[in-house]
């Protein structure tokens, strides 16, 4: 049974270049949320998906936007990248009909230079 | 606003000793709470999780509490191992229609000493 995949597993782009992130979730999982976690602090929510909608969203600007595909894959997307955004980027699965708890990725490493 | 806090920063335990790793959050209305353990380099791993109408849950080794009168959460490891050593964090549930997101605190070290 195959966990939370991401990739590409780091990466590293320059100031102003947009990136984009992909995630496959666990099987059986419907839902995917993705989380930005900062060098030494906890993940912080970025935004929820469910049936190819955005359903909840944290305190991040428009710069991060989101898809969901049929087959309940994802992507996050960051334009105009900051030096700030350089993070460790966590895609989480769950079931939205069955227990709430989340399953995390490996995560993306995203380096801004 | 909403937060989730740790007491403790790093804590520090001998080989085959109980450790309890504490958690204070601010939202009375979570509505459940998630222990995860995060090693370098690698996502956050489930551990166990409690539904905020419960006070105890318990696990292979671990165990969690919840005092909701003073919104506190523990998790406790019996016998700890070298590999429990790694960030351990609280996540604070909050189901919002019938969509959930967690709020993560800054978690606690936990070290084993053989």
């Amino acid at each position: 049974d195959a966990g939370v995949t991401q990739s590409p597993t780091h990466l590293i782009k320059t100031r102003g270049q947009q990136v984009t992130l992909r995630c496959s979730p666990k099987s059986g999982h419907d839902t995917v949320s993705w989380y930005q976690q900062a060098l030494g602090q906890g993940p912080q929510f970025i935004f929820q998906y469910y049936e190819e909608e955005e359903r909840q969203r944290g305190n991040f600007p428009d710069r991060f936007s989101g898809h969901q595909f049929p087959n309940y894959s994802s992507e996050l997307n960051v334009n105009a990248l900051l030096l700030g955004d350089s993070a460790l980027y966590l895609c989480a699965s769950s079931l939205l009909a069955g227990r709430p708890a989340q399953y995390f990725g490996p995560g993306t490493r995203l380096t801004v230079l | 606003g909403e937060s989730v806090g740790l007491h403790l920063p790093t804590l520090s335990v001998q080989e085959g000793d109980n450790s309890i790793i504490n958690c204070a959050y601010s939202n009375s209305a979570s509505d459940y709470f998630i222990w995860y353990k995060q090693e370098s380099g690698k996502g956050p791993q489930f551990i166990i999780d409690i539904r905020s109408n419960m006070d105890k849950r318990q696990g292979q080794r671990v165990t969690v509490l919840l005092n909701k009168t003073v919104k506190h959460l523990s998790l406790q490891i019996a016998a700890t191992q070298p590999g429990d050593s790694a960030v351990y964090f609280c996540a604070e549930g909050i189901l919002s229609g019938g969509y959930n997101k967690l709020i993560f605190g800054a978690g606690t070290r936990l070290a084993v000493h053989p």
